[in-house]
């Protein structure tokens, strides 16, 4: 029972360039997360999903897509980065809206 | 609006003292919930406990103990006797009810214990 997974765990990037992070669960979880983490201002929920094939946006959704193919994995797109989105980006899940969220390891990103 | 406080950014402790971790929530739903996390430096983000409205009990967990006050809107974290491994960021959350549960998060209060 791995939890929550993040792939990749570093990148670097060059302004313009586009990637993708994956983040898997193996907790039969319905509900996902996209956090990003920066100094000084805690976690801000950047896009969710509250099952197969629904997304909906968060506090910072731009700059950033998001696909639910599989309820399993939930994956965070940027499509032509831009250094202000250095930052550690977390995936999380949950059973419920109002149920405990469990976090993965973290993507550290840095766009030059 | 919602809106979670951690007012300490950072705190020195030496090894066994107590600590404790201010919290404070602001929030117009009567039906929320709180959540403390524990992010050592390899980065992880490790959950500590929850805790909903309608449940006031203080809970106590080993070193850990966990001071909820309506009436203060506060919902406070203690280590007693702490340890070198207690050393991380702690951040406290929050998730409403009318806000379909998305967390709001503290800017966080990184613990330092000394040797």
């Amino acid at each position: 029972n791995a939890g929550v997974t993040q792939t990749p765990k570093f990148r670097v990037l060059k302004t313009g360039q586009s990637m993708t992070l994956l983040c898997a669960q193996d907790m039969n979880h319905e509900y996902m997360y996209w956090y990003r983490q920066d100094p000084g201002m805690g976690l801000r929920l950047i896009h969710y999903s509250v099952g197969e094939g629904t997304t909906a946006k968060g506090e910072v959704p731009d700059g950033y897509n998001v696909s639910r193919l599989k309820k399993q994995n939930f994956l965070l797109g940027l499509e032509s980065a831009a250094p202000s989105q250095t930052s550690v980006y977390f995936c999380a899940s949950s059973h419920g809206t109002e149920e405990t969220q469990y976090f993965g390891p973290g993507t550290r990103l840095l766009v030059l | 609006a919602q809106k979670v406080t951690q007012a300490q950014t950072e705190i020195s402790v030496v090894e066994k003292e107590d600590v404790t971790l201010d919290c404070v929530y602001e929030t117009r739903d009567t039906t929320y919930y709180l959540f403390w996390y524990k992010q050592p430096p390899s980065g992880e983000l490790v959950f500590l406990i929850r805790r909903n409205s309608f449940d006031e009990q203080n809970e106590i967990s080993g070193r850990y103990s966990w001071n909820f006050q309506k009436s203060t809107s506060s919902f406070n974290f203690t280590i007693t006797a702490s340890q070198v491994v207690d050393s991380a960021v702690y951040f406290c959350a929050l998730s409403e009810a009318s806000g379909t549960y998305k967390y709001i998060f503290g800017t966080g209060t990184r613990l330092k214990v000394l040797a």
